[in-house]
C-alpha cells in the first residue's frame, strides 16, 4: 500500500521569506501523481500544486514550486515570498496513475504560520 | 459554477444515533469521493462512486457506514448507531472524466457524538 508521509508537524515563516516543506512516500508504482494541497481554517481544501512522476521538470505555480526527487521518492513544496494568506494545512498526496478513477492517500499534514 | 457543497455543516447528535450528510458535486463531475478527517490527520478515504456507481470501499467503512449515489447525481453517506470514535470531519470531493488527478473538495461536515 502507498504511503505518505509529512515528517513536519507545524512550520514557522516570516511574511515575504522562504519556506520548504518536506515530504516523503512509499510507492511500487512507476507512474504516479503527486500533490499539494491547502486547507485553511474552517475552508475547503484546494490544490496548490500537481507533479507527474513522468515528468523530469520539476512543476511550479507561482509562488509555489516543488523538489521532486522521484529515486528518493522525496516531493517538497517551496512557498517564496510568503503571505499572510499561505497561513494553511498543508497536505501532500499521492494517486496511482491507472487510468481509472483512484483514490489520492494523504500526509498528515503540516501547520504554517505566517509571522510579520 | 457553485463548487461541492455538503450539509449539514454541523451536527450534533447522541450516540447511537443515525446520521446522514448529504453532498453535491460539482454539476459535470462523474466522480465522488468521501472522506474522514480527524484532529491533526489528513484526511481517509471511505469510498468513491463513478456516476452511481461504488467502485471502491475503505476497511474503515464498517457495517454501520453506507454510501449512496443515486442517479449519479448527489451523494449520501449514512452512519447508523454512531459512536464517539465517529466524531470526525466527513469530506467530499468531486473530479470529473480523465486521470488529470485534481479532487474539487467541499468544506465538510462535522460530525460531533455524544
Amino acid at each position: 500500500a502507498q504511503t505518505v508521509t509529512q515528517s513536519q508537524p507545524e512550520m514557522s515563516v516570516q511574511e515575504a521569506e522562504t519556506v520548504t516543506l518536506s515530504c516523503t512516500y512509499d510507492t511500487s508504482e512507476s507512474d504516479y501523481y503527486l500533490f499539494w494541497y491547502k486547507q485553511p481554517p474552517s475552508r475547503q481544501m484546494i490544490l496548490v500544486i500537481r507533479q507527474e512522476a513522468y515528468k523530469q521538470q520539476n512543476a511550479t505555480e507561482n509562488r509555489f514550486s516543488v523538489n521532486f526527487q522521484k529515486a528518493a521518492k522525496s516531493f517538497s513544496l517551496k512557498i517564496s515570498d510568503s503571505q499572510l494568506g499561505d497561513a494553511a494545512m498543508y497536505f501532500c498526496a499521492y494517486r496511482r496513475f491507472d487510468g481509472t478513477a483512484s483514490k489520492l492517500t494523504f500526509g498528515t499534514g503540516t501547520r504554517l504560520q505566517v509571522t510579520l | 459554477d457553485t463548487g461541492v457543497s455538503q450539509d449539514p455543516r454541523h451536527k450534533i447528535t447522541k450516540r447511537g444515533q443515525n446520521v446522514t450528510f448529504r453532498c453535491d458535486p460539482i454539476s459535470e463531475h462523474n466522480r465522488l469521493y468521501w472522506y474522514r478527517q480527524t484532529l491533526g490527520q489528513g484526511p481517509e478515504f471511505l469510498t468513491y462512486f463513478q456516476n452511481e456507481a461504488q467502485l471502491e470501499k475503505s476497511r474503515l467503512l464498517s457495517d454501520r457506514f453506507s454510501a449512496e449515489r443515486p442517479k449519479g447525481s448527489f451523494s449520501t453517506l449514512e452512519i447508523q448507531r454512531t459512536e464517539q470514535g465517529d466524531s470526525a470531519m466527513y469530506l467530499c470531493a468531486s473530479s470529473q472524466g480523465q486521470n488529470t488527478g485534481e479532487l474539487f473538495f467541499g468544506e465538510g461536515s462535522r460530525l460531533t457524538v455524544l
